[in-house]
């Protein structure tokens, strides 16, 4: 079975700081990889993912992931954050072959302070 | 146009009480989920359907009853409600391919009494 992991729960940040959130992943084949982001109030939104090629992602407002397959990660990193990235943000994985099977981290809470 | 649609967004019930959350994607996907997120924000897939065919069904309640009357909807239906079932609740879908995300519907915060 799969699983998530996100390291960092809660994350309080000074606007205009950088943010790097980690995720990692069990799973012994081949998965697909994804970022998604939960404004207060509102449902899920895709931010990035990965499927294949180059290892560096970049999504939308500005956030980029790396995928180290060697260390089974896919971090997320901004390099200078704003109030309006107050958000809760979900790491997910699903196996290549089984797209909805999709597993997600349990979440990390950034509060960016104006 | 709303993609990934849901009603109620709220839903106030007492226990006991037998109720329903519809869903409805425009996408033209092959694939819908229902996902439940407790208080703690965990988010844990509850039932997957491909074409009206129930392919997930994690560990899950009998009193949760999915239902897809065709391909574009797929109805959560959860009978003699509990309080520990209060939680938000997602629809979701995607297309039936191997590389895919899902699109979220807004949710419906259930809260039983």
């Amino acid at each position: 079975a799969q699983s998530v992991s996100q390291h960092n729960h809660h994350v309080i940040l000074s606007e205009a700081a950088s943010l790097e959130l980690g995720c990692n992943y069990s799973y012994g084949g081949t998965v697909n990889l994804f970022w998604y982001v939960q404004y207060p109030g509102q449902h899920l939104q895709l931010l990035l993912k990965y499927f294949s090629g180059d290892p560096l992602v970049k999504g939308i407002k500005g956030f980029e992931a790396e995928f180290i397959k060697s260390k089974f990660s896919f971090n997320l990193r901004k390099p200078s954050v704003q109030w309006s990235d107050t958000a809760e943000y979900f790491c997910a994985v699903n196996p290549r072959t089984n797209a909805g099977k999709s597993t997600f981290g349990d979440g990390t809470t950034l509060t960016v302070k104006p | 146009d709303t993609a990934v649609s849901q009603t109620p967004k709220y839903l106030v019930t007492q226990m006991g009480n037998d109720k329903s959350i519809k869903c409805e994607q425009n996408l033209g996907h092959d694939t819908m989920y229902w996902y439940k997120q407790d208080s703690k924000k965990f988010l844990k897939i509850m039932f997957s359907y491909n074409n009206k065919e129930l392919i997930i069904n994690e560990t899950v309640p009998n009193r949760f009853s999915p239902k897809s009357p065709d391909k574009a909807h797929l109805n959560l239906h959860i009978n003699s409600l509990e309080l520990g079932d209060s939680a938000v609740y997602f629809c979701a879908s995607s297309r039936e391919t191997m590389n895919t995300e899902a699109f979220f519907g807004q949710g419906t915060r259930l809260t039983v009494v």
